[in-house]
């Protein structure tokens, strides 16, 4: 599976988008880009995940760059309880299910 | 209904002992996983097993033997226990094993090994 680089930490106001950027310059073709999100003393939670195109939820919006060597993960409401560690992973989607967990982004979401 | 349940969610025990730790989740995935996530927040996966078949076992000392008796509960056993077992463990649930469709979390047991 590719390497992921995130920043290590982030800000964000309260009500502002948060946009969490990640480099995967070394994904390769059948790689999709997963996110996941720690809220402390918490277990991990799915966000959403992509392959090329763009990819929106009820939590999220994930843009992939057309190269697809980054990606952007865009909360577009933060509130306080968004602050947590977020995760960039890039794996196969047949691969046996094996997250490779980073260091991730922790975003602090401030009033 | 809590979806993945694990118990205890704390536990403090004495090095050398044994003991367990449950997971259950009632989402009818067929794939179950440990995770171990340790002081400096690193996650990283022990375990998973698809319809209670083992399908992933890292480089784990054999004092940790996980036990699917169905694919709802994967239960984990950690013998003889040392200092450096004290983290958080999640147990995890996906459909499939590949896990492409998101993984679903356990709030952790923390264990503290004294």
């Amino acid at each position: 599976d590719a390497k992921t680089t995130q920043p290590p930490s982030m800000d964000c106001a309260e009500g502002r988008a948060a946009n969490l950027p990640c480099n995967h310059s070394t994904i390769s073709g059948n790689e999709y880009v997963y996110w996941y999100r720690q809220i402390h003393s918490q277990g991990p939670q799915y966000i959403i995940h992509g392959l090329k195109n763009n990819e929106t939820n009820e939590m999220a919006s994930l843009i992939i760059t057309e190269d697809r060597k980054s990606s952007t993960l865009i909360l577009p409401h933060a509130t306080l309880r968004d602050t947590a560690v977020y995760y960039c992973i890039v794996r196969v989607a047949g691969n046996t299910g094996k997250l490779i967990f980073g260091q991730g982004t922790t975003l602090q979401v401030k009033p | 209904d809590t979806a993945v349940s694990q118990t205890p969610k704390y536990l403090v025990t004495q090095m050398g002992n044994d003991k367990s730790i449950k997971c259950e989740q009632n989402l009818g995935h067929d794939t179950m996983y440990w995770y171990k996530q340790d002081s400096k927040k690193f996650l990283k996966i022990m375990f998973s097993y698809n319809n209670k078949e083992l399908i992933i076992n890292e480089t784990v000392p054999n004092r940790f033997s996980p036990k699917s008796p169905d694919k709802a509960h994967l239960n984990l056993h950690i013998n003889s226990l040392e200092l450096g077992d004290s983290a958080v463990y999640f147990c995890a649930s996906s459909q499939g094993a590949s896990g492409h469709h998101g993984y679903t979390f356990g709030s952790g047991t923390r264990l503290t090994v004294v």
